[in-house]
């Protein structure tokens, strides 16, 4: 069964400072990888996704995100954070067979405050 | 172009009340998804459904309904409300394929039950 484990509860780091919020995947192949972002109070947006070619991937907002199969692993990165970007950060997965029934399995988030 | 629209923001229920939480898309999606979404949790799937008329349980189904009579509407069912069903609760949605957009998502609706 398909699991995504975000081992970061909750994270700070300074305005300015570079950022990496770490997602590890459990899955028999190479799954659709996906990272959402939501700020207080509202619901959740995609930052990017990943489901072939180039393990680097660019999203919204100044966001990247690597994907490495030997790790098992799709971590999110922004080089230089803003206070903005205070939120809560959720890692998914889905897979690549299923159709229909298809589903995304979400990670438990984790928590970034950014200090001024 | 609303996207997924939530109604109510915001409810505080009585224990045993019941309540439908509505959701509406108008990106003519043919998945809709419920998720409930509890600190430190993350989100868990309660009901999906894959088309008008057809729906499925997902991970935490128990005391809620649901039913997909349109391509638009998904509303879910609180019959007999509890303190465990107070929760931040999500409708999602997607296109056919899911690597396309991943699922777009409401707003949510934050429910006490006291």
């Amino acid at each position: 069964a398909q699991s995504v484990t975000q081992p970061d509860i909750h994270i700070t780091v300074s305005e300015g400072a570079s950022l990496e919020l770490r997602c590890n995947y459990s899955y028999g192949a190479t799954p659709y990888l996906f990272w959402y972002v939501q700020s207080p109070g509202q619901g959740l947006q995609l930052l990017l996704k990943y489901f072939s070619g180039d393990t680097l991937v660019q999203g919204i907002k100044g966001f990247e995100a690597e994907f490495k199969r030997s790790q098992s692993s799709f971590n999110l990165r922004k080089p230089s954070v803003h206070w903005s970007d205070a939120a809560e950060y959720f890692c998914a997965v889905g897979a690549r067979s299923g159709g229909a029934t298809n589903k995304l399995i979400f990670g438990t988030g984790t928590l970034l405050a950014v200090q001024p | 172009n609303a996207g997924v629209t939530q109604t109510p923001k915001f409810r505080i229920l009585k224990i045993g009340q019941s309540m439908t939480l509505q959701c509406t898309q108008d990106m003519n999606h043919n998945y809709m998804y419920w998720y409930r979404q509890d600190p430190g949790m993350g989100l868990k799937l309660i009901y999906y459904s894959v088309g008008a008329g057809i729906t499925d349980k997902g991970e935490v189904p128990n005391g809620y309904n649901v039913s997909r009579s349109t391509t638009e509407d998904f509303p879910l069912r609180l019959e007999l409300a509890a303190p465990s069903q107070t929760s931040v609760y999500f409708c999602a949605s997607r296109q056919q394929a899911l690597q396309d957009y991943g699922y777009t998502f409401g707003s949510g609706t934050r429910l006490t039950v006291v």
